[in-house]
């Protein structure tokens, strides 16, 4: 599975749109991006998966560019409770063996009042 | 049904002693895995079952580490001779798998082990 670089750490402000970059420049045609985030204490929570369309679900957008080299994972209007660390994942279609993909570092996301 | 239970949250051990986990599945989930993390950073994949068999087993785990899966439902995970470097938050995920290369992992809270 291709590997992904994000930012260490993010803030936002509260209310406003939360921008999640992520690169994934050797994915391959058939990988999917998932995004899980994972809040204090918590175990990893399932935000939302793609493999070249644009999606979007009660939670959150993913906007994955024409090149599939890089995404987005956009929560709209943040709230405090969105403070979490937050994973891009890339996985191959084609393994149905299990995920065991590494989720890395993730993202620090704060979203401040 | 609540999702993934794990017990016990948290568990003291001296170092050289046995420990066991269990996670309970979202019911009718055929997969569960096991998932390691460390402070800072994400969860690294242990093992895995597809019903009750366990079918790939990563080479972070040792042979101090036992996971079973009878019946197919509830999991455990024994680690036999604690050392203190297997210090870490255990997660278990579940998900149903069908057909398809689509899977989505439903993660209990962890079993945070501190070996003294």
């Amino acid at each position: 599975d291709a590997k992904t670089t994000q930012p260490t750490s993010m803030d936002c402000a509260e209310g406003r749109a939360a921008n999640l970059p992520c690169n994934h420049s050797t994915i391959s045609g058939n990988e999917y991006v998932y995004w899980y985030r994972q809040i204090h204490s918590q175990g990893p929570q399932y935000i939302i998966h793609g493999l070249k369309n644009n999606e979007t679900n009660e939670m959150a957008s993913l906007i994955i560019t024409e090149d599939r080299k890089s995404s987005t994972l956009i929560l709209p209007h943040a709230t405090l409770r969105d403070t979490a660390v937050y994973y891009c994942i890339v996985r191959d279609v084609r393994n149905t063996g299990g995920f065991k993909t590494i989720f890395g570092a993730g993202t620090r996301l704060f979203v401040k009042a | 049904d609540t999702g993934v239970s794990q017990n016990p949250r948290h568990k003291i051990t001296k170092r050289g002693q046995n420990v066991t986990f269990r996670c309970d599945p979202i019911s009718e989930h055929n997969r569960l895995y096991w998932y390691r993390q460390t402070l800072g950073q994400g969860p690294e994949f242990l093992t895995y079952f597809q019903n009750e068999a366990q079918l790939e087993k990563s080479r972070l785990l040792s042979d101090r580490f036992s996971a079973e899966r009878p019946k197919g439902s509830f999991s455990t995970l024994e680690i036999q001779r604690t050392e203190q470097g297997d210090s870490a938050m255990y997660l278990c995920a579940s998900s149903l798998v069908v057909r398809g290369p689509n899977e989505k992992l439903f993660f209990g809270s962890g079993t945070q082990l501190s070996v003294l």
